[in-house]
């Protein structure tokens, strides 16, 4: 069965570049959610988006914008980056109630 | 808005030890809880979806209760094990169909 797909699954950029992560939910999943995990620290909600719509926000930072594209892709954007956002960046996709699927996560290190 | 509460937000037992987790959320305009094990850099894993008041779902060591009429969920592990260590997410499921995730609670099991 297909599962969410991240790409890239890893990413270097210097200070100050711009990344741009994106996600390809699940075929027919409607809702993409964007997690963030630092290093050695607990998984945090950033954004989440439902039939292109933002739907929910968390701790994202005004750097960081994201948005849900018509074939439902997700493409989380991050500029004047700072080596705080090394991190581990998962997005997950659901339709409705049936359970949230994880992708495998982007890691960004930032020198 | 849904609103999720975990508690506590973080949690170190020994091991051999039983603890238990609480998620509290709104009793009205539920459809579905949904439990998570998170461990750091890993995709979550899905433990439990619950729907209807009295359920209890078992996994292994791993069991939970559900009472939507007050509005909260146990998690309860016994006897913890080291590799049990992780942040357990919560995540409900309104009339809106979009899963609202709580902050997480972060176990850790000292051998």
């Amino acid at each position: 069965a297909a599962g969410v797909i991240q790409s890239p699954r890893h990413l270097i950029k210097e200070k100050r570049e711009t990344a741009t992560l994106k996600c390809y939910p699940i075929p027919r999943h409607d809702t993409v959610y964007w997690y963030q995990q630092g290093p050695g620290q607990d998984p945090q909600f950033l954004i989440s988006f439902y039939e292109k719509m933002q739907s929910d926000k968390g701790s994202i930072p005004d750097r960081f914008s994201a948005q849900q594209f018509s074939d439902y892709h997700s493409e989380l954007n991050m500029s004047s980056l700072e080596l705080g956002d090394s991190a581990l960046y998962f997005c997950a996709s659901s339709s409705g109630l049936a359970g949230l699927y994880f992708g495998p996560g982007t890691r960004l290190t930032v020198t | 808005i849904l609103n999720v509460e975990q508690s506590p937000q973080s949690l170190h037992v020994q091991e051999g030890d039983s603890t238990n987790f609480t998620c509290s959320f709104p009793s009205s305009n539920f459809y579905a809880l949904h439990w998570y094990r998170w461990e750091t850099a890993k995709s979550p894993e899905a433990l439990f979806v619950m729907t209807l008041n009295g359920d209890e779902k078992k996994k292994g060591r791993i069991s939970a209760t559900l009472n939507t009429k007050e509005g909260y969920s146990y998690l309860y592990i016994k006897g913890s094990q080291p590799e049990d260590s992780a942040t357990y997410l919560c995540a409900i499921g309104g009339s809106n169909y979009k899963l609202t995730f709580g902050k997480g609670t972060l176990l850790t099991v000292n051998p």
